[in-house]
């Protein structure tokens, strides 16, 4: 199955500070999010990036599907950015029709400090 | 409104007891999903439906059974839990779920902290 791989995987920053989260996936994807959970384990959808360049306030994103990696900039940093940044990639299920199965990476846990 | 809501948002439950998660959208969508989280993983995929319909098991224990209702309704009854079992459980649903080249976000709901003792 598709593997799925994010780096670093713990990040503390100072408020203020920029940072580059990066994703890298095994095979070809029809679709990648990223996503932010919150310390009380909402997951908050950030970016649908399937390819290109997207922003989004201090946020933005950048996937290269030929690559087979995404990257999250974070600028500015604040400390409600804080919690654990997941890439996932989505991945076609054959079983008599096609559904569609998300497969999450190992996560970034990210504390941004005061 | 992309708004997925799950109740309990808590639970705690013994090993003989009989428990189900609720997950509720009125976003249209026509698959939605039960995930399990441990602590300090990602997400793990357990069911999906598509059009109310079962269509991926990711060989979950008997334990856990998935039911949907209707197009807007996901249950998860839980029987015969193990401790090993607690865990965070996220619900998601996407528009169709099926692929042929479309492209889906999946928007997940808060999640119930399960807790077996």
């Amino acid at each position: 199955g598709i593997q799925v791989e994010q780096s670093p995987p713990d990040l503390i920053l100072q408020e203020g500070a920029n940072s580059t989260l990066r994703c890298n996936f095994s095979d070809s994807v029809n679709n990648l999010q990223w996503f932010h959970q919150n310390p009380w384990g909402q997951l908050i959808n950030l970016f649908y990036i399937p390819s290109g360049t997207k922003q989004n306030g201090r946020l933005s994103a950048t996937t290269v599907a030929t690559e087979r990696y995404s990257l999250l900039y974070i600028s500015s940093s604040q400390t409600t950015d804080s919690g654990v940044y997941f890439c996932a990639v989505e991945a076609v299920w054959w079983d008599g029709g096609a559904t569609n199965k998300l497969i999450f990476g190992t996560g970034t846990l990210l504390a941004v400090q005061p | 409104d992309t708004e997925v809501t799950q109740t309990p948002k808590h639970l705690v439950m013994g090993m003989t007891n009989k428990k189900s998660l609720k997950c509720e959208q009125h976003m249209g969508h026509r698959a939605m999903y039960w995930y399990k989280q441990k602590a300090k993983k990602p997400p793990e995929l357990m069911f999906v439906y598509s059009y109310e319909k079962l269509s991926i098991n990711e060989s979950v224990p008997s334990r856990f059974s998935p039911e949907c209702p209707n197009s807007s309704l996901l249950n998860l009854h839980l029987h015969a839990l193990q401790p090993e079992d607690s865990a965070l459980y996220l619900c998601a649903s996407s528009q169709e779920g099926s692929s042929g080249g479309t492209r889906e976000t999946q928007y997940f709901g808060p999640g119930t902290r399960l807790l077996v003792l």
